[in-house]
């Protein structure tokens, strides 16, 4: 058990161009979030996938973003046509259904900076 | 829809000391989950420690313990023997039992440790 990983640490970019992140989950888990935190404030849900089906999306992802998880494993965000307010850090999150813990187990996120 | 709050930004607390740290939320929903995240800096965030609503004990986990008042809709968490490592952004979330684990957060409170 190797924990969360995401890729890359962090990212720079400019204005209009597309940027696309990496998520490892746990490797049994079978759900997966992502979340965006900007500063000082806590992260908010942007949505999640059990296995490969993408079960939900909140109001926050706009159309600019998508994100996709083909084989129930790793994930991918995309964010096309990037904004000076996409600057965050983007969080990965991993769960087992059916666990009593309920736990979800966070990577390390990704720094995006648009420029 | 569910809201945190937590009202203290930042707090200190010299080592070997106990401090609280305050949340409340609001939800109409009876069955649910609550917990404390630590996020120390620039590393992945962790649990602490859970409370299961159902539950009227409240939960510890060694030096860490929780206030748990249902009908006031308060969750604090207690930190006693503070030790430097505890220094962190601490998270308050809320996960319905019905959500597919999503969770929402507080902003976070800052606490700083002093030797």
């Amino acid at each position: 058990d190797t924990g969360v990983s995401q890729d890359p640490r962090h990212k720079i970019t400019k204005r209009g161009q597309n940027v696309t992140f990496r998520c490892d989950p746990i490797s049994e888990h079978n759900r997966l979030y992502w979340y965006r935190q900007t500063l000082g404030q806590g992260p908010e849900f942007l949505t999640y996938f059990q296995n490969e089906a993408q079960l939900e999306k909140s109001r926050l992802l706009s159309d600019r973003f998508s994100a996709e998880r083909p084989k129930g494993s790793f994930s991918t965000l995309e964010i096309q046509r990037t904004e000076q307010g996409d600057s965050a850090m983007y969080l990965c999150a991993s769960s087992l259904v059916g666990s009593s813990s309920h736990e979800q187990y966070f990577g390390p996120g990704t720094r995006l900076t648009v420029t | 829809a569910q809201t945190v709050t937590q009202s203290q930004p930042e707090m200190s607390v010299q080592e070997a000391e106990t401090v609280t740290l305050s949340c409340t939320y609001d939800t109409s929903e009876s069955n649910y989950y609550l917990f404390w995240y630590k996020q120390p800096p620039s590393r992945q965030m962790i649990l602490v420690i859970r409370q299961e609503a159902y539950k009227q004990q409240n939960a510890t986990e060694n030096r860490f313990s929780v206030n748990f008042q249902k009908a006031a809709k308060s969750f604090s968490l207690k930190i006693s023997d503070s030790q430097l490592g505890d220094t962190a952004m601490y998270f308050c979330a809320f996960m319905k039992q019905s959500g597919a684990g999503k969770s929402t957060f507080g902003d976070g409170t800052t606490l700083t440790v002093k030797p």
